[in-house]
């Protein structure tokens, strides 16, 4: 067990709706990643949240976004979903830059996202 | 930018065997090197990383070498069990807090 939490498991929609995942990062950690990973494309970078303030951006569509609130949980929320959205959402986090393992994430169990 | 290859899956195996997952990296600067693993349904386990050139990490009796005049980090085990079955990720991440760069992933399947 990672400490990452995730919610939901599992989720399935339609094409067109919106959905929201959440993630809660190990205790005292400051920095929240989220990543997709699909058949087809791998594991892909989305986004980083640092102690509620965007730092990085990577593949993310427009149709997503994501915040990080000041206790520290991140939300990911993907709108006008497409049969394509359908991957599995993975959050990770890392402690507070300068502290020991601030390179080293750890991830959730995931949220299987399919969309219909 | 940034970039990791592995080499491409199934590897089968019997247990008991040798194993190496080979990984190549492209990266400016220094960055530090990363396993992580992925079981059937679950979500990504650190494994072993390096932080420098010449730096070894292990785990579970997995190890891996960071070397830079190769620009490698190939994981090794010297007898896989049935439990290693899985999805293997080499990864590197270019500064201390950045994100990372994944492989495509290798899966290793072991047989009794």
């Amino acid at each position: 067990d990672s400490g990452v939490t995730q919610t939901p498991k599992h989720l399935i929609t339609a094409t067109g709706q919106r959905v929201t995942l959440r993630c809660s990062p190990r205790s005292g950690d400051l920095s929240v990643y989220w990543y997709q990973q699909s058949l087809d494309q791998g594991l892909q970078f989305l986004i980083q949240y640092y102690n509620g303030e965007e730092r990085a951006k990577g593949n993310i569509l427009e149709r997503f976004s994501a915040q990080q609130f000041p206790d520290l949980h991140s939300e990911l929320n993907l709108s006008s979903l497409e049969l394509g959205d359908s991957a599995l959402y993975f959050c990770a986090s890392t402690p507070e830059i300068g502290r020991a393992e601030a390179d080293t994430q750890y991830f959730g169990p995931g949220t299987r996202l399919t969309v219909l | 930018g940034d970039s990791v290859t592995q080499m491409e899956g199934p590897v089968t195996l019997s247990e008991e065997a040798f194993l190496t997952i080979n990984c190549t990296y492209t990266a400016t600067g220094y960055p530090s090197l990363f396993w992580y693993v992925q079981y059937p349904g679950e979500g990504l386990q650190l494994l072993l990383k390096a932080t420098k050139a010449d730096d070894k990490g292990s785990n579970k009796g997995f190890e891996a070498t960071y070397r830079k005049e190769t620009t490698s980090f190939h994981l090794e085990k010297g007898s896989v069990q049935v439990s290693d079955s899985a999805v293997y990720f080499c990864a590197l991440s270019d500064r201390g807090y950045s994100t990372l760069t994944f492989g495509k992933g290798t899966m290793l399947l072991v047989s009794p």
